[in-house]
């Protein structure tokens, strides 16, 4: 099993619905989560960052942790077409490498 | 935050011939990384970049076909040595910085191996 699990898609959605992009992760030592957004031919943005359980809001985007299920999750509320991208999940325990889901490609149809 | 600058941005290369990439950090970071995304998949960590001593390698990735330095804390390279087709790939940089355990990462360097 992969340690962190991630829905490839392709999503589809239409502008203005809210995006619930989520992840499983299978290494009870992870701690900090993370959520990139790729846009296509360009190197992965820092999107989300939480640490431990809990959720964490920016302004469109809210960032959800459940360690007891070992859920991640995405929110993006009153979705644009410019958000369309492709967005990657990933885990660490601390000081190490980040492991990465395989990243869901999200469009947003206008 | 990190910001992180990769040269060369692309490049077409021959095959059995070699290409460094450069990636330059505007901070100091206490760890840097090295992936690869290859086309319409998530990334894959090569090695981890140590600062004046060998880096550390994931399993199937060797020193050989991509050696690495660190020579401070704002600069490092991989080499892709003795190219072949399958080596075409996006290579990615990437920083964690001090303060947190968050990872930057490069515009990444698109490789094509002809």
């Amino acid at each position: 099993q992969k340690e962190v699990e991630q829905d490839p898609g392709p999503l589809s959605v239409p502008e203005g619905a809210i995006v619930s992009l989520n992840c499983t992760y299978s290494n009870s030592a992870f701690q900090y989560f993370m959520w990139y957004r790729q846009y296509s031919r360009k190197g992965p943005e820092l999107l989300m960052y939480t640490y431990s359980s809990g959720n964490k809001e920016d302004g469109r985007f809210t960032a959800q942790v459940d360690k007891s299920s070992k859920y991640i999750s995405l929110f993006i509320r009153d979705s644009q077409p410019s958000d369309s991208a492709t967005y990657l999940c990933a885990s660490s325990s601390g000081n190490t490498p980040l492991v990465f889901g395989k990243g869901t490609r999200l469009s947003v149809i206008a | 935050s990190a910001v992180i600058s990769q040269k060369p941005s692309r490049d077409i290369c021959q095959r059995g011939t070699s290409l460094t990439i450069q990636c330059q950090v505007d901070s100091q970071v206490t760890m840097m990384f090295w992936y690869r995304q290859q086309p319409g998949q998530s990334l894959t960590l090569i090695a981890t970049a140590n600062q004046g001593s060998e880096a550390t390698y994931e399993s199937g990735f060797v020193i050989d076909k991509f050696p690495i330095s660190r020579p401070n804390l704002t600069f490092s390279t991989l080499t892709v040595s003795n190219m072949s087709p399958e080596d075409s790939s996006i290579y990615l940089c990437s920083g964690t910085t001090e303060s947190t355990d968050t990872q930057y990462f490069g515009p990444g360097t698109r490789l094509t191996v002809l």
